[in-house]
């Protein structure tokens, strides 16, 4: 059974340029959610995406947006860079919109300039 | 509205003794607790969870919580710290749409 893969693991960005991150979720799930973790802080929500629909969203504005394919990997895209989006992005995937089972990525490490 | 408080942020033991990491929640209806692990350079990885069913919960890793509802405090023990056991660890609550995680609490042992 494969786990949750993220790529890239690192990136290296400047102040209002645009990145993609990607999510690839463990056999067998449909769901994949997203999280930011600045340093020393917890993850927030950023949302979630069940059946390639957004399903759920956090405090994060709309430059932060997302994509589900019919394979159930995912995108995160944010625009816009701020200096304030460097931080740890995590992805999770689970069964069927499901919070209490959720598998984590190891992250990608976004710093902004 | 719900949320976690983790109690401390660094905790420090000695390698064979207990440890005890504390966290309290508020929720307005009966929660879903969560415990995660987060190694330095690793995704988080699920401990245990408190889904409404026995209030003592055993999770991986010889940990084990105990949900509390009249002190709202849902703590991490293990009775042996490893060497290993050295990591982030985060509470969480569940909502209807989302996972709330506390701000960490840093485990370190010390041999």
């Amino acid at each position: 059974e494969t786990g949750v893969t993220q790529s890239p693991t690192h990136l290296i960005k400047t102040r209002g340029q645009q990145v993609t991150l990607r999510c690839s979720s463990q056999s067998g799930h449909n769901t994949v959610s997203w999280y930011q973790q600045a340093l020393g802080q917890g993850p927030q929500f950023i949302f979630q995406y069940y059946r390639e629909e957004e399903n759920g969203r956090g405090n994060f504005p709309p430059r932060f947006s997302g994509l589900q394919f019919p394979n159930y990997s995912s995108e995160l895209n944010v625009n816009a860079l701020e200096l304030d989006d460097s931080a740890l992005y995590l992805c999770a995937s689970s069964r069927e919109a499901s919070y209490n089972e959720q598998f984590f990525g190891p992250g990608t490490r976004l710093t902004v300039l | 509205a719900q949320s976690v408080t983790q109690l401390d942020s660094h905790v420090s033991v000695s390698e064979g003794t207990p440890v005890l990491l504390r966290c309290n929640y508020s929720s307005s209806y009966s929660p879903s607790l969560f415990w995660y692990v987060q190694h330095p350079n690793k995704g988080l990885q699920l401990l245990l969870k408190y889904t409404s069913a026995a209030t003592l919960v055993k999770g991986i890793n010889g940990f084990e919580a105990e949900f509390k509802k009249s002190e709202t405090s849902f703590h991490l023990t293990k009775p042996s710290a490893h060497m290993s056991d050295a990591a982030e660890y985060f509470c969480v609550v569940t909502t209807t749409d989302k996972l709330i995680f506390g701000t960490g609490t840093r485990l370190q042992v010390f041999p």
